[in-house]
């Protein structure tokens, strides 16, 4: 099983929709949660950190279920220059790493 | 954008090579991590440089390392190149010691193994 799961997509949305993202992940122990953005051949930019309360920044709202060990991302109002790979990111610690998962792709269309 | 550059952008090595890839952190950053990212998959930890020295190191054999200098500039070298090496190679810089610091990434270096 891999440590960070996502839906690899890709989501095709109308502007202007409504578009949730989930990620699980497999390590209990995990203690830090993040969203990165990745456009096409650039890099990796935090997007927001995800806390145990949720966390929103303009249209975009995380949530974070230590229960359940399951992340996720919400973005309200889709433009197109949403459109990138959306990727979720854990610090577990151990090893001073942070793993990713694979990315889920977005398409905002007109 | 993040102050963080990466040398080259591009790269083209056959196998059995060996390549160092170099990274200058943002201003008043202490840190740097490497990654490798291939094709459809997400950035994979290959290790993080503290006060130069190793401070973490992800799944990746002894023939990916790297070294820290004073300036606190990296450079990742890879011996014994493999096909399986062709990649976007990342670094990340951040200001404190640990990986759950925001770190704000180069553009990256994409190596092609022939």
């Amino acid at each position: 099983r891999k440590e960070v799961e996502q839906d690899p997509g890709p989501f095709n949305v109308p502007e202007g929709a409504t578009v949730a993202f989930n990620c699980t992940y497999s390590n209990s122990a995990s203690q830090s949660f993040f969203w990165y953005r990745q456009d096409c051949r650039k890099e990796p930019k935090l997007l927001m950190s995800v806390y145990s309360s949720g966390n929103e920044d303009g249209r975009f709202t995380a949530q974070l279920n230590r229960a359940s060990q399951y992340i996720s991302l919400l973005i309200r109002d889709s433009k197109l220059s949403d459109s990138a790979t959306y990727l979720c990111v854990v610090y577990t610690g151990g090893g001073n790493k942070l793993t990713f998962g694979t990315g889920t792709q977005l398409k905002v269309e007109l | 954008e993040t102050g963080v550059t990466q040398s080259p952008t591009h790269l083209i090595k056959t196998r059995g090579q060996q390549v160092t890839l170099r990274c200058s952190s943002q201003s008043g950053h202490n840190t740097v991590s490497w990654y490798q990212q291939a094709l459809g998959q997400g950035p994979q930890f290959i290790f993080q440089y503290y006060r130069e020295e190793e401070n973490g190191r992800g799944n990746f054999p002894p023939r990916f390392s790297g070294l820290q200098f004073p300036n606190y500039s990296s450079e990742l070298n890879v011996n014994a190149l493999e096909l399986d090496d062709s990649a976007l190679y990342l670094c990340a810089s951040s200001l404190v010691g640990t990986v759950s610091d925001t770190q704000y990434f180069g553009p990256g270096t994409r190596l092609t193994v022939l």
